[in-house]
């Protein structure tokens, strides 16, 4: 079974840092997809960054990169020049890379960023 | 572009009675899949359509879940003789394919509420 955990339930991060977002997995699958949401106040889930347990180079996507470290099944979530609406709850989630792409979710992080 | 439509997105209705959720997904798109967020559980899948297989129900917590899916397109969840622990957000996305490197694109959820 897969397993996904956030060990960060909240963060405050000042405005224009860095943040880095944990999420540790578990798989015996040995290809998968990694994903990250970003769920605002308004409740839509919105799709961020995705790595393949395959890809040989880090995601990236504009303020976003991921750290995907697969020795350590560490896929964590980086966001650069932090903003203002940057402050959501943030989801980390996997899914096998064939047949039934259902994707399971970690507990989330909810980020805030000060001004 | 139209993204993946929920309706309706509030529901309020008393213990016992039977609920529809729809869930209109974005044109082209093959697969279909729908989630429960709750408070006290996260995120979680209840079941995946993709084309003309068989869906995959493995995450519906009880038979009084069902959920079809009409043409290809539209689909319906449907819970019998609701429970006040069927309360939760009921999100359905939608991705383009079966592999698991396509994203899944949410809907804005339904808010079921049991009285």
């Amino acid at each position: 079974a897969q397993k996904i955990t956030q060990t960060q339930p909240g963060m405050f991060v000042q405005e224009k840092e860095a943040v880095t977002l944990d999420c540790t997995y578990d798989t015996s699958d040995p290809s998968y997809g990694l994903f990250w949401y970003k769920q605002p106040s308004s409740g839509e889930m919105i799709f961020l960054i995705y790595q393949g347990s395959y890809d040989q180079q880090n995601a990236t996507e504009g303020r976003y990169s991921l750290n995907f470290q697969k020795a350590r099944k560490s896929a964590n979530l980086v966001i650069s020049a932090s903003q203002l609406g940057d402050s959501a709850m943030y989801f980390c989630a996997m899914s096998k890379s064939r047949g039934a792409q259902k994707l399971v979710f970690g507990q989330g992080t909810r980020l805030t960023i000060n001004p | 572009g139209a993204g993946v439509s929920q309706s309706p997105s509030n529901k309020v209705t008393e213990k016992g009675k039977d609920v529809e959720l729809r869930c209109d997904p974005i044109s082209g798109h093959t697969a279909l899949y729908w989630y429960r967020q709750s408070l006290g559980q996260g995120l979680e899948f209840l079941i995946y359509f993709q084309g003309n297989s068989a869906p995959d129900k493995s995450g519906l917590p009880s038979d009084r879940f069902s959920a079809e899916r009409t043409g290809g397109s539209v689909s319906t969840l449907t819970i019998q003789r609701t429970q006040q622990e069927d309360s939760a957000v009921y999100l359905c996305a939608s991705s383009s394919g079966a592999g698991g490197n396509q994203p899944q694109h949410f809907g804005d959820g339904t808010r079921l509420s049991i009285l």
